[in-house]
């Protein structure tokens, strides 16, 4: 099956620097990369995902590149603020109409923001 | 729109008792499922379900049950509780290929 790897366990980053949270997969048939955002006491929230036909995607301050051939992706905050404060998961799918719904999850990466 | 929902919010249990942890989406999805998440080990697949009368097992399905039978709802069974299942429960749904959605979360606890 599907394993993630997720690094580093914890971030410490000054507010207005940027932080990458980087993954890795082993199963070349996953297609669909999501990353949650998780706050203390609630589910996790979808931030941003990128499917295995796209390279990079943006979304304002959040950027995620997926590298097929390496099967590692990152997460990229810019000028990081208080509110990013909170626990990050990866995650990777091999997500098809009719099949298997699964998401296979990284650890989880505590990133905080120092004022 | 009320998303995912999971009731209770939090549950207590002596070892052998059973539960079910209840889960509805109101966004007519096709795909349902149940993870655990514990410290340190992120969340894991116990079950899934490709829709209604459809269910199948996830990495950790032992010592729980589930069933599909409204497109709305996907209960979690745990049929005689252990210390091993204390834990924070998570449902969540998707249409399609899309987003999945995850519900508030149900922290069990097993004494």
């Amino acid at each position: 099956g599907e394993n993630v790897e997720q690094h580093p366990s914890t971030l410490s980053v000054q507010e207005g620097d940027s932080a990458v949270i980087k993954c890795t997969y082993s199963d070349s048939a996953s297609n669909y990369f999501p990353w949650y955002k998780q706050e203390l006491g609630k589910g996790p929230q979808l931030i941003i995902d990128i499917r295995s036909n796209v390279g990079e995607k943006k979304d304002q301050r959040i950027a995620v590149t997926l590298n097929k051939t390496a099967k590692h992706f990152s997460l990229h905050i810019t000028e990081t603020q208080p509110e990013d404060s909170a626990v990050y998961f990866c995650a990777a799918s091999r997500v098809v109409r009719g099949g298997a719904d699964g998401l296979t999850f990284g650890k989880g990466t505590h990133l905080i923001i120092q004022p | 729109n009320a998303g995912v929902t999971q009731t209770p919010k939090f549950q207590v249990l002596k070892t052998g008792q059973s539960m079910t942890l209840q889960c509805a989406q109101d966004m007519n999805h096709e795909y349902m499922s149940w993870y655990r998440q514990d410290p340190g080990m992120g969340l894991r697949l116990i079950h899934y379900s490709v829709g209604a009368g459809i269910t199948d097992q996830g990495e950790v399905p032992n010592g729980y049950n589930v069933s599909r039978s409204t497109t709305e709802d996907f209960p979690l069974r745990l049929l005689s509780a252990a210390p091993s299942q204390t834990s924070v429960y998570f449902c969540a749904s998707r249409a399609g290929t899309g987003t999945q959605y995850f519900g508030p979360g149900t922290r069990l606890l097993v004494l």
